[in-house]
């Protein structure tokens, strides 16, 4: 089936630093969807990527698409103590009109004050 | 902002009694999904739902589950028998359009489903 390697698994950081984190697979997707989880919530959609190539920013994040449309990577810039969560990325398969997501099992970050 | 309600937010049952998980999509969204996510563990598919039928599943969504709209506002997830291993977050999501990778799924807050 497909599988969406993300890393790292955890992360623990200094509140102001910045992060990254990457997402690849051996398939290709035509959506690649970053996504934020707290505790006992659902995902929280936080960027969404359509073409390869595509760089998109939202406050302090950044995501990229890759140019392969296999990979993906998400920044986070000046980290502050309320980005503390799971963050997912999800895509979209490019074959057979599927619409279902494909999510990879996650980073978790902690952010020490 | 408009977003996708589940209710209810934590329901216990007992092996082998039904359950159903109810969701209420985003009101201009066409398209319906269920996902679940054992503790711990990645957000997997489970079923896609447009123009009132399944337009995708997965091997998790087996005989014991069904999905129905069963009026214009509401988005269901039934479980006929449930198992132990049915224990999980179930996240119901929606989106405008579908396909083409163009538009992007919402999720919902989560049912927690717990079974003794």
């Amino acid at each position: 089936g497909q599988q969406l390697n993300q890393s790292p698994q955890s992360m623990f950081i200094q509140e102001g630093e910045d992060v990254s984190m990457n997402c690849t697979s051996s398939s290709i997707f035509n959506t690649w969807l970053w996504y934020k989880q707290d505790p006992g919530e659902g995902p929280v959609l936080l960027i969404a990527l359509y073409k390869a190539g595509e760089l998109t920013s939202n406050g302090r994040l950044t995501a990229q698409f890759g140019i392969t449309r296999k990979d993906s990577f998400l920044n986070i810039s000046a980290s502050i103590p309320s980005d503390v969560g799971i963050y997912f990325c999800a895509g979209q398969l490019a074959q057979g009109g599927s619409e279902k997501l494909v999510f990879g099992k996650g980073t978790k970050l902690t952010v020490n004050p | 902002e408009p977003e996708v309600t589940q209710t209810p937010s934590h329901q216990v049952t007992q092996m082998g009694q039904e359950v159903i998980l109810r969701c209420v999509p985003i009101s201009n969204h066409l398209y319906f999904y269920w996902y679940r996510q054992i503790l711990g563990q990645k957000v997997e598919f489970l079923v896609s739902f447009y123009n009132n039928e399944i337009s995708e599943k997965s091997e998790i969504f087996d005989d014991q589950f069904s999905v129905e709209r069963p009026d214009g506002s509401n988005f269901t997830l039934k479980i006929r028998s449930t198992k132990l291993e049915d224990s999980a977050m179930y996240f119901c999501a929606s989106s405008e359009m579908a396909g083409w990778g163009t538009d992007t799924q919402y999720f919902g807050p989560g049912t927690r489903l717990t079974v003794l």
